[in-house]
């Protein structure tokens, strides 16, 4: 059974800070998710990652891939209020057909 | 342009009831995906249509649980009987093809008293 875990589950910053989200997962990946939800509103999608050492950013965030070590990452820069939402990570497990399994997701507080 | 719609957005229900959910995928988009996201059991895979191809169910919780998806475009989940414990957020995604990005819908709140 495929098991996607983020670290941490809530963190709160200051701005102008940094820091990193990290998402593991247990099985072999065709791709990993990063998406965004704001309190009462849906998925939005952030990046897609779809190759070992495969790195990709916008604006602020910044997200990685290590397949090897079955490790995303989500950095973030400076950080300011508008980035505060809660970060999914997610596993399209090799073989089915793209049925997504999410992480338990990283609230994030962004404090001025 | 439009993207993934779900009505209705919110609804309440009583024990025992059947709910219809739709959901209305970005036009052109083959691949339509439901969602449950509940407070317990976080963000789980439902069902998977692509195309003209049997749908992969194996996300249901049970036979309580139905969708289908007609003539390729709109879907309507189904649950009969509705439990206090179907409560939750109905999420509908939709993607161009198999294995792109999945975009969301804003899903329905469904409350059983």
């Amino acid at each position: 059974e495929l098991k996607v875990e983020q670290n941490p589950l809530f963190l709160s910053m200051q701005e102008g800070k940094n820091y990193t989200i990290y998402c593991n997962y247990s099985t072999t990946s065709d791709r990993l998710y990063w998406y965004r939800q704001d309190p009462g509103k849906s998925l939005e999608s952030l990046f897609v990652l779809l190759s070992n050492g495969a790195v990709k950013q916008e604006g602020r965030l910044m997200a990685s891939l290590d397949t090897k070590a079955r490790l995303s990452t989500l950095h973030i820069t400076a950080a300011v209020h508008d980035l505060s939402a809660t970060y999914f990570c997610a596993v399209d497990r090799t073989g089915t057909a793209s049925k997504l399994t999410f992480g338990t997701g990283t609230r994030l507080q962004v404090t001025l | 342009g439009a993207g993934v719609s779900q009505s209705p957005s919110n609804k309440v229900t009583e024990k025992g009831k059947d709910v219809e959910l739709r959901c209305d995928p970005i036009s052109g988009h083959t691949a339509l995906y439901w969602y449950r996201q509940s407070l317990g059991q976080g963000l789980e895979f439902l069902i998977y249509f692509q195309g003209n191809s049997a749908p992969d169910k194996s996300g249901l919780p049970s036979d309580r649980f139905s969708a289908e998806r007609t003539g390729g475009s709109v879907s309507t989940l189904t649950i009969q009987r509705t439990q206090q414990e179907d409560s939750a957020v109905y999420l509908c995604a939709s993607s161009l093809v198999y294995g792109e990005t999945q975009y969301f819908g804003p899903g329905t709140r469904l409350l059983v008293l």
